[in-house]
């Protein structure tokens, strides 16, 4: 059975840094392209960034708003992915959410996402 | 980047009844190999996001047959055949043709009359 398990969001002072982590099961990680994507309240979906399979040498593509600022990583033997948040602003506020190969031909899923508030 | 424009903005559905949302795209997504892509997302109230059609008509493993997707070029539908109370929560069409970025298109209510 496939899993996609978010952690590490909480309270941060805006210009604060994060680092969330995606813990995956039931797959291998290195083959598929991996995605984040974002909800900020009461909004709707905002792709964040992808980090591509080893196919593609693991290449990360990001978002015009979060380029520069946040960092796309994984180590497959741990069956995890993590984004690295820093210069973090309020309008960086959202739900996270981890995600395979949202635009891919196999089975798309998500995890059920971690809270993020930047706040003073 | 392209944009992806939804309608209506929310949608009254009659159980039993067909429902249709549109998605029109700021420009072609046919890909050079041949395909389109052009995804549907389900957001029901309080849960995670969950992707129902990839490749603007191919469904998910598990999603009911009432749901379907047509379209070509800028202008895609989603349909649902006949509208259950579970089906109630934002659909969200998804571009994967012209990426980066991947777009989502501004979301749809579905509610119950």
């Amino acid at each position: 059975e496939v899993e996609l398990v978010e952690s590490g969001g909480g309270l941060v002072q805006p210009g604060g840094s994060l680092r969330l982590s995606c813990v995956v099961s039931g797959f291998t990680l290195s083959d598929y392209h991996m995605d984040w994507v974002r909800q900020a309240p009461g909004k709707g979906l905002e792709w964040v960034g992808r980090s591509r399979n080893r196919a593609d040498s693991y290449t990360t593509d990001y978002a015009a708003s979060v380029q520069g600022r946040f960092t796309l990583s994984r180590d497959d033997s741990k069956n995890s992915l993590y984004l690295q948040m820093n210069s973090l602003k309020s309008e960086d506020t959202a739900m996270y959410y981890c995600g395979r190969d949202l635009s891919g031909s196999n089975q798309a899923y998500l995890g059920q996402g971690t809270l993020v508030t930047v706040s003073s | 980047e392209v944009v992806l424009t939804q309608s209506p903005l929310s949608l009254p559905v009659t159980l039993g009844q067909p429902a249709s949302i549109s998605c029109k795209s700021s420009q072609s997504l046919a890909h050079g190999n041949g395909n389109t892509y052009l995804s549907w997302f389900q957001q029901r109230p309080g849960q995670s996001p969950r992707r129902l059609l990839y490749k603007v008509s191919k469904r998910d493993s598990g999603v009911p047959d009432r749901f379907s997707g047509s379209g070509s070029g800028t202008d895609f539908t989603l349909t649902i055949s006949r509208a259950e109370a579970e089906d109630v929560g934002f659909y969200y069409c998804m571009q994967g043709s012209h990426w980066p970025p991947l777009t989502f298109g501004g979301g749809t209510k579905v509610e119950i009359k």
